[in-house]
């Protein structure tokens, strides 16, 4: 079936580093990506969407790129700050499937003073 | 902003209680859905609803059951908790417009089950 998988489970930065938290997708017919940051206690928050005909979509100091061609995705984070402390995981709906998404199991990412 | 409030932050109940989870939204969205998030597993999807009195399963309903009476309200019901059914469980919504829209989530319960 479908799955979106991530990379690496865990990611430590230094703070004022760029940070690069990555997702694998399974299914061709996806055609939405979003990426969540959740911080402790809280629910998922949306960061940036990108729909299936760009290839890199631009946020504040977050920055989304999408290869089709390997079925990846990534997100990009400028200027890594402690605030940035969470997990991170993507979600992607497949083309038909409704308002239904499939979300991957997250990136924990910790940033080091 | 999109404001989805989920009626507990943290519940304990005992096995074999009859439990109810409760979910508001204030954005006029068609489209809720509930989920559990377990640690390595991801959200997980329980059942969802496109409007009111209608609902669908979702990938694990077992156990679990829903009401939508209201289009804001979206309540999760545990017919007889089972310890197996203590986790973090997360509510969301998205509008039905044009193209792909974005699901967004209360802060969760966590739920335990004694």
């Amino acid at each position: 079936g479908e799955s979106v998988g991530l990379h690496l489970p865990t990611l430590s930065v230094q703070e004022g580093d760029n940070s690069i938290i990555n997702c694998a997708y399974s299914n061709s017919a996806s055609d939405y990506f979003i990426w969540y940051k959740q911080e402790s206690g809280k629910g998922p928050q949306f960061i940036i969407d990108i729909r299936s005909n760009m290839d890199k979509r631009q946020g504040q100091r977050v920055t989304v790129l999408l290869n089709k061609t390997v079925k990846h995705l990534s997100l990009q984070i400028a200027a890594t700050q402690p605030g940035d402390s969470a997990v991170y995981f993507c979600a992607e709906n497949v083309r038909n499937y409704g308002q239904n998404f499939v979300f991957g199991p997250g990136t924990r990412l910790s940033v080091l003073p | 902003d999109v404001k989805v409030t989920q009626s507990s932050r943290y519940l304990v109940k005992r096995t074999g209680e009859k439990v109810f989870l409760e979910c508001v939204q204030d954005m006029d969205h068609e489209n809720m859905f509930w989920y559990r998030q377990d640690p390595g597993l991801g959200l997980r999807l329980i059942y969802f609803s496109y409007d009111v009195k209608m609902k669908e399963k979702g990938d694990i309903p077992e156990g679990y059951s829903v009401s939508r009476e209201k289009k804001e309200r979206f309540s999760l019901i545990l017919e007889s908790a089972s310890t197996n059914q203590t986790s973090m469980y997360l509510c969301a919504s998205s509008s039905t417009g044009t193209g792909n829209q974005p699901q967004h989530f209360g802060d969760g319960t966590r739920l335990s089950i004694l």
